[in-house]
């Protein structure tokens, strides 16, 4: 069974573009997560998207926004990007998103803003 | 305000040691507790995870405690090997919040040779 996959892997910006991330949940999974990672921040709730359904929602800016479609692939956007937008962007899935679920991470999106 | 704290920020022991590593948490209510390896330049792993009637649980090598009365958790690894060298993540999700976890900033081992 095929992982968490996230693209791209790797990405540069310049302040003030916009960046669109994909990521596929493992086959089955209709509970998607993304979060931000930075070393000073550590690990950041962005959102949760469940059945094409925003869910749940971190604390972050409204230029940080997501989707999910029919086939639980979700996508993150971020609008007017900023130096400190510069991070790991990870992205979790799980069956259905029950409090004792595992979440599976994928390889996550390494987003440079220059 | 719901918090996750880790220690120590940062270990490194010897190979084939064992380590302890800590977490305490605020987060009120309690739902359930997970630990987290994470290797560099990849997502974390799920090593663990234990729910408030859980005190301890195992996963080869890895044994995580639970107090949920103090609410502190320690994960426990033992005869440590050069792979055990990432960083540990401790998670905490509350009750009846369904995809939100508050996340500990991890503490990074390193095992020396």
């Amino acid at each position: 069974k095929a992982g968490v996959t996230q693209t791209p892997r790797y990405l540069i910006k310049t302040r003030g573009q916009q960046v669109t991330l994909s990521c596929s949940p493992i086959s089955g999974h209709r509970s998607v997560s993304w979060y931000q990672q930075t070393p000073g921040q550590g690990l950041q709730f962005l959102f949760e998207y469940f059945s094409e359904t925003q869910r749940n929602k971190g604390n972050f800016p409204g230029r940080f926004s997501g989707r999910q479609f029919s086939n639980s692939r979700s996508e993150m956007n971020v609008s007017t990007l900023e130096l400190g937008d510069s991070a790991l962007y990870l992205c979790a899935s799980r069956r259905t998103g029950q409090l004792k679920e595992t979440q599976y991470f994928g390889p996550g999106t390494r987003l440079l803003v220059l | 305000k719901n918090q996750v704290e880790q220690s120590p920020q940062s270990l490194i022991i010897l190979e084939g040691k064992n380590c302890t590593l800590q977490c305490n948490y605020t987060v009120s209510p309690f739902s359930n507790l997970r630990w987290y390896k994470q290797d560099t330049g990849r997502g974390p792993v799920s090593l663990t995870i234990m729910t408030f009637s859980e005190n301890t649980k195992s996963n080869g090598r890895y044994t995580a405690t639970l107090d949920a009365d103090t609410k502190q958790s320690s994960l426990h690894i033992t005869a440590s090997q050069l792979s055990d060298s990432a960083s540990y993540i401790c998670v905490v999700s509350a009750a009846g919040n369904t995809g939100k976890l508050i996340f500990g900033q991890g503490t990074t081992l390193q095992v020396k040779p």
